[in-house]
């Protein structure tokens, strides 16, 4: 077994404020993912990494950047908050590149700007 | 174009019985894999169960079984003896096969209330 730990937990900042969340999974999973959720809503991609240092955008990456300098974590940065943004960022990582394979998720950081 | 649509928003059933989520998904590829998730009031997100494309029984793992109706591209979630601790949101998602980077397509999802 493994698991994905997602640092912190809650993140309060400021608008216009860079701000920077982090991964770790010890699955030894190749491919990450970053995922937004707004409140009641679905799971957004931001970006993804097939393997260390490969990043591919998602449908969301405007506003953001990320960063996968070792297999095991991938970071991810809000380069200007956004006042009053309130979202949930996930974490997910999954073996290899087999389409059959599930995702296993990180418990969130749940973001709130003022 | 949404990839995947869970028409669904929440559903309250009561406990001891079965509830159906629908779920549609829209793909050019011959080869493709349907997943459902399971979002507890914690936040937690799980796999439940996999449907693979070319297959032609419905999936079942302990009391959530799949409707696969390929005709229709259609993946149903069904959970049989509901019980209070279902309660939660349930996404359902898809990966084509042809896709080398694999991402998943995810549904809305569809919030379950189950009640005593």
């Amino acid at each position: 077994g493994g698991i994905i730990t997602q640092t912190p937990k809650f993140l309060i900042g400021q608008e216009g404020q860079k701000l920077t969340l982090k991964c770790q999974q010890n699955f030894n999973h190749d491919t990450m993912y970053w995922y937004r959720q707004d409140s009641g809503k679905g799971l957004r991609l931001i970006y993804y990494s097939i393997t260390e240092n490969d990043l591919q955008k998602g449908d969301l990456s405007e506003g953001y950047d990320a960063s996968r300098e070792k297999k095991s974590s991938f970071s991810l940065t809000v380069t200007s908050a956004q006042k009053n943004e309130m979202a949930v960022f996930l974490c997910a990582s999954r073996p290899g590149l087999g389409p059959y394979a599930e995702q296993f998720f990180g418990p969130g950081t749940r973001l709130t700007v003022l | 174009a949404q990839k995947v649509t869970q028409t669904q928003t929440s559903i309250s059933v009561v406990e001891k019985t079965t509830v159906t989520m629908d779920c549609v998904y829209e793909t050019r590829d011959s080869s493709y894999f349907l997943f459902w998730y399971k979002q507890t009031a914690s936040g937690e997100i799980v796999f439940l169960i996999r449907q693979d494309s070319y297959k032609k029984e419905n999936a079942t793992v302990g009391h959530y079984s799949l409707n696969f109706q390929k005709p229709k591209s259609s993946i149903g979630l069904i959970i049989t003896a509901t019980q209070i601790e279902d309660s939660a949101v349930y996404f359902c998602a898809m990966r084509e096969g042809r896709s080398a980077l694999g991402r998943l397509h995810f549904g809305a999802g569809t919030q379950l209330i189950v009640i005593p």
